[in-house]
Formats: C-alpha cells, sequence, structure tokens
C-alpha cells in the first residue's frame, strides 16, 4: 500500500467551527508533514511530524492545532479560522525525516483537503 | 520563504513535442525533486537528483543539475495529452533534514 489517504476530500466551514482533517498512511513511514497551498502557489510546509513528535512548526497560527495519535494517523485540528485559510491541505509522509544515504527521500502526498472558510 | 524559481509559469506545447522546465535556487542542497500536481490534487513524486549527479533519467523525463549555476531542468520528451499538470521542483537544503522546498511551479498544457 503506497498510498496517503485524506478525508474529508472537501471542507466549508464558518469562522466559529471546529473541525479537523484527517490524514493516514499504511507504509510504515515515520514522517509526516502537513503543507498549505493556495491558489496558482507552491505547498509551502506546515508541521512535520517526526516518530509521532512534532519536529517542525513553521510559524503557524495557533488556530491550527496538529495532532499524531500514533505513526499512520496525522490530524489538523482547525478553529476560529479566517476566510484568509481557504486552500488546499496536503498531508505528505516519507520514509524518515532525517536524510540518510541509504534511504529513498521521496515524500508521498496524499490527494488534499480542499477547504473553504466563509 | 519558497528556495526555488522555475520558468516559464506556462508552457504550452502539442502532443509529440518535447517541454522544457527550468528551476533556479539560492542556497547549496542535498538533492533537488520534481513533483507532478494534476489539477490541484496531491503532488506526485517524479525524480530526485543528489548534488553530486549532473544528470538522471526515468523513462520519458531527464534532469539535468548544475551546482554552479545553481539550476535543474527538467524535459520531458514525446509529451501526453496525460502530462498536463503543474511540475514542481523542490529543493533539500544540507541540513540533514528532509524538509522540501518548493520552487514556483510551471503550468503545462499539452494539446492532441
Amino acid at each position: 500500500d503506497t498510498e496517503v489517504t485524506q478525508t474529508p476530500k472537501h471542507l466549508v466551514m464558518g469562522m466559529t467551527n471546529k473541525k479537523s482533517l484527517k490524514c493516514e498512511q499504511h507504509m510504515g513511514h515515520r514522517a509526516m508533514y502537513w503543507y498549505k497551498q493556495k491558489a496558482k502557489k507552491p505547498p509551502e510546509l506546515m508541521f512535520v511530524y517526526s516518530y509521532e513528535k512534532l519536529s517542525i512548526n513553521e510559524s503557524v497560527p495557533s488556530r491550527f492545532s496538529p495532532e499524531c495519535p500514533n505513526s499512520s494517523l496525522l490530524n489538523l485540528h482547525l478553529h476560529a479560522l479566517q476566510p484568509e485559510d481557504s486552500a488546499l491541505y496536503l498531508c505528505a509522509s516519507s520514509q524518515d525525516f532525517v536524510l540518510r544515504r541509504s534511504s529513498y527521500n521521496e515524500q508521498f502526498f496524499g490527494p488534499g483537503t480542499r477547504l473553504t472558510v466563509l | 520563504s519558497q528556495q526555488g524559481e522555475e520558468d516559464p509559469q506556462a508552457l504550452s506545447i502539442q502532443e509529440g513535442e518535447n517541454a522544457t522546465m527550468n528551476c533556479s535556487y539560492k542556497t547549496s542542497i542535498n538533492n533537488l525533486q520534481w513533483y507532478r500536481q494534476n489539477s490541484g490534487r496531491g503532488l506526485v513524486h517524479l525524480i530526485l537528483i543528489r548534488s553530486n549527479e549532473r544528470e538522471k533519467h526515468s523513462g520519458r523525463l531527464r534532469v539535468t543539475l548544475d551546482t554552479s549555476k545553481k539550476s535543474s531542468s527538467l524535459l520531458i520528451t514525446a509529451s501526453r495529452a496525460a502530462d498536463t499538470a503543474s511540475y514542481f521542483c523542490a529543493t533539500v537544503l544540507n541540513t540533514g533534514f528532509q524538509k522540501l522546498v518548493f520552487g514556483t511551479g510551471t503550468r503545462l498544457l499539452v494539446s492532441p
């Protein structure tokens, strides 16, 4: 299984709502990532989890709260978002977060959740 | 902040023609990767080239890397309509960690 799954595919929420995005992989990868991508722009890294611990937070506002319940699952909890947070949210995983000559450093991406904040 | 600038921003060609996309970056890298994205969906890894490599092939893809000029190119030969997508280069810096920094992307349209 070389697939990263994300749910939901689409999400529309108001600024006062609380919602969660979910990501799952069963490739035994130990690094998982959240990216945000605005229209016609490249993905921007938000968070990195390595061995279920938060390794990188790219100065993301606290209204985005990541969670890694186990090595296969990654959640992104959303609360009090702004309309400018509307974007495609991509999850990815890789074998490891540490660069090793012996490992293949490819990231596998999920299809994304298209989020609209009203 | 993005590391890579790509050109052209958009490229329109006919099926059977070759497509070349270029990526320039700013700081020294461990490796450079190319990804494809269809219609605002997930990205698919195409090819990785390490900083000590100059050229790499995978099927109809050819990637070059010139570390002295801090640039890379992706060539797609004998393009097909199914190659229509956005293509991003992504660099991994020499920090010891696999943190991707994406370039601005090239939107490729291949017409039948």
